[in-house]
């Protein structure tokens, strides 16, 4: 089984200051483990991604996130925040394609970022 | 590469009538998915196809609900006697063969309103 929590259901980051946000995972098999970006009434967007590859991982948009097996998280980072950043973020995780999880995303409850001036 | 498209993008009905939504994944891309996401949580599994074989259906997915996607391009979603707690955005999403087959990618949602 897997689940993922996100730490915070809102946060708020003055312009140019850290965007911290927090996600642990819980899995029984190695996971793959993804950040994605929601603006309103739309879809979403991907903005990062670990594929048991290299454990600090680089999206788009300044943003970034390290893998912590030992914590079991994987929190999302950007140094500066910009006012476009505002928006829900979804931390999800799946199995390896070696297993029956493989392909099914468990999403986190999201974290609503509110950027002030 | 247009993206994943859905229609309609909103829906409003009203209770027991019945609604069908459709995805157009992106082009090659084998494998398809559709979650629900109600509102301040994140999005739910319901179920994928890999080409035109409905793999997996969550129990979320009750007999109301149907899923197709008979020539393993675009996919709908039929919900038969809508209930208000149907009200969601039903999401679609798609994956590549090969190289990065872990990575969704999203259409824009067809947000569902039951009166």
């Amino acid at each position: 089984a897997q689940s993922v929590t996100q730490l915070g259901s809102h946060v708020s980051v003055s312009e140019g200051a850290l965007v911290l946000l927090r996600c642990n995972y819980s899995s029984s098999v190695p996971p793959y483990l993804f950040w994605y970006v929601q603006y309103p009434n739309q879809g979403l967007q991907l903005l990062l991604k670990y594929t048991s590859a290299a454990t600090l991982v680089k999206g788009i948009n300044g943003f970034e996130a390290e893998f912590k097996k030992s914590e079991t998280s994987f929190h999302l980072t950007k140094p500066s925040a910009h006012m476009s950043d505002a928006a829900e973020y979804f931390c999800a995780v799946s199995g390896e394609r070696t297993t029956d999880s493989w392909g099914k995303l468990q999403f986190g409850a999201g974290t609503q970022v509110v950027v002030t001036p | 590469d247009t993206g994943v498209s859905q229609d309609p993008r909103h829906k409003i009905t009203k209770r027991g009538q019945n609604v069908t939504f459709r995805c157009d994944p992106i082009s090659e891309h084998n494998r398809l998915y559709w979650y629900r996401q109600t509102l301040g949580q994140g999005p739910e599994f319901l179920t994928y196809f890999q080409n035109e074989a409905q793999l997996e259906k969550s129990r979320l997915l009750s007999d109301r609900f149907s899923a197709e996607r008979p020539k393993g391009s675009f996919s709908t979603l039929e919900i038969q006697r809508t209930e208000q707690g149907d009200s969601a955005m039903y999401l679609c999403a798609s994956s590549p063969t090969g190289t990065g087959k872990e990575t969704q990618y999203f259409g824009p949602g067809t947000r569902l309103l039951v009166l």
